[in-house]
């Protein structure tokens, strides 16, 4: 079945360090994907999502591109600031609609 | 963005009882999901809930614990039945609206304690 792997953390970061945290994805058919973003004492906020292969998706300086070759849709920031730690989720949705959620990643980004 | 509230935003309840957790979004919405997440784990599908008729549950969820409801477009409830300190976890609900790019919003959750 359809399934997400992401990178274990916590991962720890100075501010202005690069980010990547890995995501990838089993599935049959044509996924969408994408990442969500969970603030400390907040809801799931969607951060970006890619909906076919080579598609790069964006927001908040944060890029994710589908790579089908790989499957992998790996998030990827230049410059993190403090107020970006958060936990990231990286989820598939298949063609139902339904999102199927990787274990989440903590950020932690250090002043 | 869409506005999704889930009322209550967090309750303790006691061994054997029941809760119903109710999910109003803002505009008429194609589909609506019901989500767990466990004490520090990721999230997982409880249902689709289906506009007048019964919910459709995935693999290890069953009616008769979660009852859901979904009366017209706009609105859903969850209940937890019976309830055991292992359903501990909060209950999220989310939308989705093929007008916006079939893009699927959350709601804040609900924070259910179990004693």
């Amino acid at each position: 079945g359809n399934s997400v792997t992401q990178m274990e953390g916590p991962v720890t970061l100075s501010e202005e360090a690069f980010l990547t945290i890995n995501c990838t994805y089993t599935a049959t058919g044509y996924p969408s994907l994408f990442w969500y973003v969970q603030y400390p004492g907040e809801g799931l906020q969607l951060l970006l999502k890619a909906t076919k292969a080579d598609d790069k998706g964006s927001n908040k300086g944060f890029e994710a591109t589908y790579r089908k070759e790989t499957t992998s849709f790996h998030l990827e920031k230049g410059s993190v600031q403090v107020s970006d730690s958060a936990v990231y989720f990286c989820a598939l949705g298949d063609s139902s609609y339904k999102l199927i959620f990787g274990s989440g990643t903590r950020l932690l980004v250090r002043p | 963005s869409a506005v999704i509230s889930q009322k209550p935003s967090r309750d303790i309840c006691q061994r054997g009882t029941s809760l119903t957790i109710q999910c109003q979004v803002d505009s008429q919405v194609t589909m609506m999901f019901w989500y767990r997440q466990q004490p520090g784990q990721s999230l997982t599908l409880i249902a689709t809930a289906n506009q007048g008729s019964e919910a459709t549950y995935e693999s290890g969820f069953v009616i008769d614990k979660f009852p859901i409801s979904r009366p017209n477009l706009t609105f859903s409830t969850l209940t937890v039945s019976n309830m055991s300190p292992e359903d501990s976890s909060i209950y999220l609900c989310s939308a989705r609206w093929a007008a916006r790019d079939n893009e699927q919003f959350f709601g804040p959750g609900t924070r259910l304690t179990v004693l």
